[in-house]
């Protein structure tokens, strides 16, 4: 157990639609990490936030974002749902701010788009 | 852009065969370098990581990797594989700015 929580672990929706995903950080981790993980793109980072500010982003599409609250924990919404969007979504968590040090996951949300 | 590379997407494997993995990244800078391990319907978990000092760093479950600077490589070792070892494997570089990740490595141990 790396200490990160996701919520929910599995979620089935309709082309469309729109979800959100939730992320808790281990405690004393001020950064979250999203990342997309498929069959056909692999790993791919989609954004990090720290201590409420975004961070860096990587392959994020427009129709996806996401935020920190104040009390560190990040949503993931995802807009206008594609099949393609069918996806494990990992949340990661790390106490540094460049992510320099080791990135604790958690244990995903499966997204299945019907 | 900076880029991680792992020269084999799938590795099938005998159980005792010894086992390397590769990893070159494109950073000319300091790095810190990581190799983690996703076993089957799991979360990604770090198998080591080298920061400094000696190249060759031990991990977890008997795995090693080596740092060659000049090679700008990070390779994984294990002497003698075992069937639980079946697993994604990434390599991933930080450049002080975020974690650039390899494609993953899926190694199937034959029991």
């Amino acid at each position: 157990d790396s200490g990160v929580t996701q919520t929910p672990k599995h979620l089935i929706t309709a082309t469309g639609q729109r979800v959100t995903l939730r992320c808790s950080p281990r405690s004393g981790d001020l950064s979250v990490y999203w990342y997309q993980q498929s069959l056909d793109q692999g790993l791919q980072f989609l954004i990090q936030y720290y201590n409420g500010e975004e961070r860096a982003k990587g392959n994020i599409l427009e129709r996806f974002s996401a935020q920190q609250f104040p009390d560190l924990h990040s949503e993931l919404n995802l807009s206008s749902l594609e099949l393609g969007d069918s996806a494990l979504y990992f949340c990661a968590s790390s106490v540094e701010y460049g992510g320099s040090g080791e990135q604790f996951f958690g244990p995903g949300t499966r997204l299945t788009v019907l | 852009a900076q880029s991680v590379s792992q020269h084999n997407h799938h590795v099938i494997l005998s159980e005792a065969a010894s086992l390397e993995l590769g990893c070159n990244y494109s950073y000319g800078g300091t790095v810190n370098l990581f190799w983690y391990v996703q076993y089957p319907g799991q979360h990604l978990q770090l198998l080591l990581k080298y920061f400094s000092g000696d190249p060759l760093v031990k991990g977890i479950k008997g795995f090693e990797a080596e740092f060659i600077k000049s090679k700008f490589s990070f390779n994984l070792r294990k002497p003698s594989v075992q069937w639980s070892d079946t697993a994604e494997y990434f390599c991933a570089v930080n450049n002080n700015y975020q974690l650039i990740w390899g494609a993953g490595t899926k190694l199937i141990i034959k029991p």
